[in-house]
């Protein structure tokens, strides 16, 4: 079955970065696009950023243009997530999902990002 | 950018009886293709968000029969015909005919 499992979660002192990835499996990764949503402790959910698995290209929320950067590695079917100059409103839980046909169809399990001093 | 509004933000129901969710977008999201790429989520504590509607009306794959959506252009509706005790939490809508913009939330609690 569809799955996208992510990475651990993660303890960072503010200004420093974060790389968050997300493996897929039970699909061909390239077939669809990956998006990024994070979600602060008792808000709702807020949508990052999105990139094409195929051509790399990628499509920024401009809450986040310059600080966030979204790549793939399809050798091994994986996403990132780095966001940097962490501040502590970026206390969060940050989540992929596959982004097909216009809609958000699987989600990863979430990763916790706790910005503390 | 699109701004989505939904009402209301927390809706007590009684188990059996049905709930409704409305949500509005700030401009139409009939795509240039013809589609209106309207979606829906429901959330449980400590879950990840779960894909209920896409496209206004077509239920996702597992997706009981009691939940269903409808709408056009800039008004939306979630449905859920009787509620039952697992169907308490978060629901969303989210647009996807410009980037990918949800509404607040709506929280469904049980009176």
């Amino acid at each position: 079955q569809v799955q996208m499992v992510q990475s651990g979660a993660e303890v960072k002192k503010p200004g420093a970065s974060v790389k968050v990835s997300c493996k897929a499996s039970g699909y061909t990764f390239t077939t669809n696009g990956i998006s990024w949503v994070r979600q602060a402790p008792g808000q709702g959910l807020e949508w990052m950023g999105w990139i094409s698995t195929r051509s790399g290209n990628t499509n920024y929320a401009e809450k986040f243009q310059g600080r966030v950067t979204l790549t793939t590695e399809t050798s091994t079917s994986t996403a990132y997530m780095e966001l940097r100059s962490l501040r502590s409103d970026d206390t969060a839980v940050y989540y992929c999902a596959r982004d097909r046909e216009y809609t958000l169809d699987v989600w990863g399990q979430g990763t916790t990002v706790t910005v503390s001093s | 950018d699109i701004v989505m509004t939904q009402t209301p933000l927390s809706s007590p129901v009684t188990l059996g009886q049905p709930a409704s969710i409305s949500c509005r977008s700030s401009q139409s999201l009939v795509h240039s293709n013809g589609n209106t790429y309207l979606s829906w989520f429901h959330q449980r504590p400590g879950q990840p968000p779960r894909l209920l509607i896409y496209q206004i009306s077509n239920r996702f794959s597992g997706v009981p029969d009691r939940f269903s959506g409808s709408g056009a252009g800039t008004d939306f509706t979630l449905k859920i015909s009787r509620v039952e005790a697992e169907d308490v939490g978060v629901y969303y809508c989210m647009e996807a005919t410009q980037f990918r913009t949800f509404g607040q939330g709506t929280k469904l609690e049980i009176k």
